[in-house]
């Protein structure tokens, strides 16, 4: 199976931009990028996912390599409420629909 | 919209009892999926139903836990006899069949086995 790389956690204070890394060098051609976020006491929430180009919607931007291998989630102002354990789901990982999770990175942000 | 719906939120049982977890996806949706999530790690997939038919179990350990989708909508989890070691979240999730990766997680049953 694909693996991921994330750093097990970050630090953000409020209202900067955070930058949240991951490696994926054994993606292939076909596979998306997907990122979900787990806030305290809930389940999972997606967040963004991408093929090749960068992507914006509301809540975060992503930023994909040239090759590929690596991309970064941007959550452009953290919040309080940001902080949480965001997961970069493996390529391949989402085959059938179904997500593979790693440990993912933990942010915290300070007010 | 009314999101994915799950019941109890929370469980204590003893060793070698029994329980039984039910969830009610998102209208419409007809993937649905278990995932059981211990303290510290990441969801771990434990079935997955496309209507009422099984996609994939292979991690489901069959010999105590059983899931079942009768009528392709809501879903129950059981597992018996518990052991202290499932003692974790268990998250059922849904997605439409234009699946794009975007799944739908309820909030969870925390399940303490003593």
């Amino acid at each position: 199976d694909a693996k991921t790389t994330q750093p097990n956690s970050m630090e953000s204070n409020e209202e900067e931009p955070v930058h949240l890394p991951c490696n994926h060098s054994t993606i292939s051609g076909t596979d998306y990028i997907h990122w979900y976020r787990q806030l305290p006491s809930q389940g999972p929430e997606y967040v963004i996912h991408g093929l090749t180009s960068n992507v914006n919607n509301r809540m975060a931007s992503l930023a994909i390599a040239e090759d590929r291998k690596s991309s970064t989630l941007i959550l452009h102002r953290a919040t309080l409420r940001d902080a949480a354990v965001y997961y970069c789901i493996p390529p391949g990982g989402t085959s059938y629909g179904k997500l593979t999770f790693g440990q993912g990175t933990i942010l915290t942000v300070h007010p | 919209e009314a999101g994915v719906a799950q019941s109890p939120r929370y469980k204590i049982i003893e060793k070698r009892q029994s329980v039984a977890f039910w969830c009610n996806p998102i209208s419409g949706h007809a993937t649905l999926y278990w995932y059981q999530q211990i303290l510290g790690q990441g969801p771990k997939l434990l079935i997955q139903f496309q209507n009422n038919g099984v996609v994939d179990d292979s991690q489901l350990p069959k010999d105590r836990f059983s899931a079942e989708r009768l009528k392709g909508v809501d879903s129950t989890l059981k597992i018996q006899p518990a052991k202290l070691e499932d003692s974790a979240v268990y998250l059922c999730a849904s997605s439409s069949t234009e699946n794009t990766g975007e799944l739908f997680f309820g909030e969870g049953s925390r399940l303490t086995v003593l």
